[in-house]
């Protein structure tokens, strides 16, 4: 079975522009996270979707936005990229809500995303 | 959710038993215990997930004593190939967060 697969695995953009990146989950998963990890930093949380539906946000400013698809797929969107949005966003997915406590998450291997 | 203190960096030698220590004095009582492994460029994945007393699987084992303030993730035998970094962190009942710290870098030398 396929993993949790992003796209693109690479993008450079400039400041101000926007950026859309793309997660499909594991089949028959239905809750997916979305993650940020600067480089020599763990992954920091910015969203988690289940069943289509925001169910947590972290500690990100409004241009960051999320949202899911009826087939679970998620997009995450930022908008005027600054330099510091310079990372690798990750995305995660699990079987069901990931507010269970002991809920696995399967990542995929990220999007690095550098910001000139 | 717990905040974790794990060493920045460990040292070891194929062939050795790897003890990499958490501690987390503000655990909570509906926190679980999560261990995630991270190579260059990937993701995270997850290793082994325990409450309390002792949890193993096929790669790993987790100790965590009765007062739940500290666990340690135990890797029999190392090899080159489990140089990574290792994440601690709580996972609790009603967050979908997932806290990650620095973890620890650990180098496995032939």
């Amino acid at each position: 079975d396929a993993g949790v697969t992003q796209s693109p695995t690479h993008l450079i953009k400039t400041r101000g522009q926007h950026v859309t990146l793309r997660c499909s989950p594991i089949s028959g998963h239905k809750s997916v996270s979305w993650y940020q990890q600067v480089l020599g930093q763990g992954p920091q949380f910015i969203f988690q979707y289940y069943e289509k539906e925001e169910r947590g946000r972290g500690n990100f400013p409004d241009r960051f936005s999320a949202r899911q698809f009826p087939n679970y797929s998620s997009e995450l969107n930022v908008n005027a990229l600054l330099l510091g949005d310079s990372a690798l966003y990750l995305c995660a997915s699990s079987l069901d809500w990931a507010g269970q406590g002991n809920e696995k998450l399967f990542f995929g291997s990220g999007t690095q995303l550098s910001v000139l | 959710l717990a905040k974790t203190t794990q060493p920045i960096s460990m040292d070891s030698y194929e062939g050795q038993e790897v003890n990499i220590t958490c501690s987390h004095n503000n655990i909570a009582t509906n926190d679980y215990i999560t261990w995630y492994q991270q190579f260059p460029s990937q993701g995270p994945r997850f290793i082994i997930q325990g409450y309390k007393t002792k949890v193993t699987n096929e790669v790993a084992s987790l100790f965590i004593p009765a007062d739940r303030k500290s666990s340690t993730l135990s890797l029999p035998r190392v090899s080159l190939s489990d140089t990574a970094v290792y994440y601690c962190l709580g996972a609790r009942l009603g967050y979908s967060t997932l806290t990650f710290g620095k973890g620890t870098m650990l180098l496995v030398s032939p």
